[in-house]
């Protein structure tokens, strides 16, 4: 099987924009979780995603959302960029045996 | 709310020592544990899962045990070598199924030959 992917790997923005990272499952996991890691902060979670629904949110303002297509599919968008949401962002998938599986990450730099 | 303690912050050995990284976790309510490891920039790989009814997993040269009642974990490395130095992060599921896992901070290891 394929392994987690996620688009782009790399992405350079300016303060104010806003910019969507896309994450595929591995086939037949329909949980998919987000995450964003910085030196200061560690792992932290944004949200879970199963069956087109978010089931799960972590502690982070409205600015970051996201959405799960039928196909499992994910993409979360950060709106009106800070510089502090510079980071690793990271998704993972999972089905029922709950190991988590990790994307490689897009290296979002805010400039 | 749930902490994850991982020591040390840091680990710097000898190719060939046999290593002992610790996780603990403060709330045992948990449905399981994961170890993952971490290459510099990388996404996390997934190294043993241990579900809350097991005490222990083992993989190649990697060992993991659980003990759910002092709320510790540990990662066991055989005979390392320079191609284990990585970051190593835990993660604990809380039961209850909210999915939602927190992880240490991680023990940074360097194998140098």
């Amino acid at each position: 099987k394929a392994g987690v992917t996620q688009t782009p790997r790399y992405l350079i923005k300016t303060r104010g924009q806003q910019v969507t990272l896309s994450c595929s499952p591995i086939s037949g996991h329909r949980s998919v979780s987000w995450y964003q890691q910085t030196p200061g902060q560690g792992l932290q979670f944004l949200f879970e995603y199963f069956s087109e629904t978010q089931r799960n949110k972590g502690n982070f303002p409205g600015r970051f959302s996201g959405r799960q297509f039928s196909n499992s599919r994910s993409e979360m968008n950060v709106s009106t960029l800070e510089l502090g949401d510079s980071a690793l962002y990271l998704c993972a998938s999972r089905e029922v045996s709950n190991e988590q599986f990790f994307g490689p990450g897009t290296r979002l730099t805010v400039l | 709310k749930q902490e994850v303690t991982q020591i040390p912050a840091a680990l710097s050995v000898p190719e060939g020592e046999n290593l002992v990284l610790n996780c603990s976790f403060t709330d045992s309510a948990i449905y399981n544990l994961q170890w993952f490891r971490q290459d510099p920039g990388k996404g996390l790989t997934s190294l043993l899962l241990i579900q809350s009814s097991q005490r222990e997993q083992t993989s190649g040269r990697l060992n993991a045990s659980l003990d759910k009642s002092s709320g510790r974990s540990t990662l066991y490395i055989a005979a390392s070598q320079p191609g284990d130095s990585a970051t190593y992060l835990c993660a604990v599921d809380p039961s209850g199924g909210s999915y939602i896992p927190t992880f240490g901070r991680g023990t940074s290891l360097i194998v140098h030959p």
